[in-house]
């Protein structure tokens, strides 16, 4: 199973909105609404903040949303703050019963 | 608040064996597919396996397949990972999680002679 393909890197400025991309196959984002999304900061474990494409958790920032188009899942984080800067990973659902993440973005936030 | 605590990583020798445990609480563990994931030093995250809420259905990412079986123990609030045939290559951070709900801390498996 191929990793799914995100950005090795994003950046924005704060108070500026990011979109960070996750691109599959019709066999994983595209097939099904099982994808996730995961904020990981240096040394840490990661942290759930969006699931089921749409779905954020009891605690996570209004300012992280997440959608779906064909293929491509995204996740937008508007009104940036310091803290976001961090490593995010996207991961899917595939036919094959199993999860696959993606490679992982690296945002910096200026 | 939901926790997830793993245990059980250490130093072993490639060929040898380790069970990792997870201890979970504040939520209904035997109504939950739970995962171990793994993140070798300085990578990404990468998928290992998974498990139905009640056990009876596995399954495995194929670098693991046949020599590492997860568990779980529902009256003990608890899942597990059987690591047999270790290699040099499944050094990593070992995460349980669950999809909608989080991750635990980890527990570091080096495997190295």
């Amino acid at each position: 199973q191929s990793a799914l393909t995100q950005p090795a890197s994003v950046s924005g400025s704060p108070g500026q909105s990011i979109t960070i991309s996750c691109t599959g196959t019709s066999s994983d984002v595209g097939g099904y609404n099982y994808v996730s999304w995961h904020q990981q900061h240096p040394g840490k474990a990661p942290k759930l903040m969006i699931y089921g494409v749409t779905n954020r958790p009891s605690g996570v920032s209004n300012r992280f949303s997440g959608s779906k188009s064909g293929n491509t899942a995204s996740l937008t984080i508007s009104g940036l703050q310091a803290e976001d800067e961090a490593d995010y990973y996207c991961n899917s659902y595939t036919s094959t019963n199993a999860w696959v993440f993606g490679g992982g973005t690296k945002l910096t936030v200026l | 608040e939901v926790q997830l605590v793993e245990s059980g990583g250490g130093l072993v020798q490639p060929g040898g064996s380790l069970r990792l445990s997870c201890a979970a609480s504040g939520f209904t563990f035997s109504s939950s597919w739970m995962h171990w994931v793994r993140q070798a030093p300085g990578k990404g995250l990468v998928w290992v396996s998974r498990i139905s809420s009640d056990g009876s259905i596995t399954f495995y990412a194929d670098s693991v397949k046949g020599r590492f079986t997860i568990s779980r123990d529902n009256a003990k609030n608890t899942l597990y990972l059987q690591m047999n045939s270790l290699r040099v290559e499944d050094t990593a951070v070992y995460y349980c999680t669950s999809p909608i709900l989080g991750w635990g801390q980890g527990t570091l498996v080096t495997v190295s002679s």
